[in-house]
């Protein structure tokens, strides 16, 4: 079965630091997606980036960048000279591609991450 | 704007009421979810319907009620069988094919008193 893992429960950081959230991930398929939503304190889940299997360069988005490996199932999430704005809860979730795609977005416990002034 | 909107924000209920969530989303997309979200945790499937009168019961479904009867719609009711309603519910949507991105709506923190 499939099964996501933050070990990171929260994290704190005064700004500028850069900090790393860690993810890792468990499936017995070939073909999968991997996935990071941000919750900030107003509740709603903001999607940030969708990773196929296939492809593992890392990416970079302004301050945000993933590092894919397939060799350890992770799928971290940097996020350089961090800000306060940056405080939320960081989700990280998989799902493999079956055609009843609605039940295997699984979605890992979540890391809080608070940036201080 | 495209989007996905519940309402209302906040809900309070009287124990042993019923009570509907509402669910819109204006992104033409097929697929639909409705997740529970308890302090502190993460989230939790309750129901998923991948087409118009279609619906598949999620992880924990019990105490729950959906219906599909138009795309864009897709409405949650806790039902007073539900033993521990009290707890912020999210609405998603996302395009038919596997491996999809989910887009969430604002969400509803329902309390029960």
């Amino acid at each position: 079965a499939q099964k996501v893992t933050q070990a990171q429960t929260e994290i704190s950081v005064v700004e500028k630091e850069d900090v790393t959230l860690d993810c890792v991930y468990e499936t017995r398929d070939t073909t999968y997606y991997l996935f990071w939503y941000k919750q900030p304190p107003s509740g709603e889940l903001v999607f940030l980036i969708r990773r196929n299997s296939f492809d593992e360069q890392n990416e970079i988005s302004g301050r945000y960048s993933w590092n894919f490996q397939k060799s350890t199932s992770s799928f971290n999430f940097t996020i350089t000279a961090s800000q306060v704005v940056d405080s939320a809860v960081y989700f990280c979730a998989l799902s493999e591609a079956v055609d009843n795609y609605g039940q295997n977005f699984v979605f890992g416990p979540g890391t809080r991450l608070s940036v201080l002034p | 704007d495209g989007g996905i909107t519940q309402s209302p924000k906040y809900l309070f209920r009287k124990e042993g009421q019923n009570v509907t969530l509402s669910c819109e989303q204006n992104l033409n997309h097929d697929a639909m979810y409705w997740y529970r979200q308890d302090p502190g945790q993460g989230l939790r499937l309750i129901y998923y319907s991948q087409i118009v009168n279609d619906f598949q019961k999620g992880d924990i479904a019990e105490g729950y009620s959906v219906s599909r009867e138009k795309k864009e719609s897709f409405p949650l009711t806790v039902t007073s069988a539900q033993k521990n309603p009290t707890a912020f519910y999210l609405c998603a949507s996302s395009k038919s094919s596997g491996g999809r991105e989910q887009f969430f709506g604002p969400g509803t923190r329902l309390t029960v008193l």
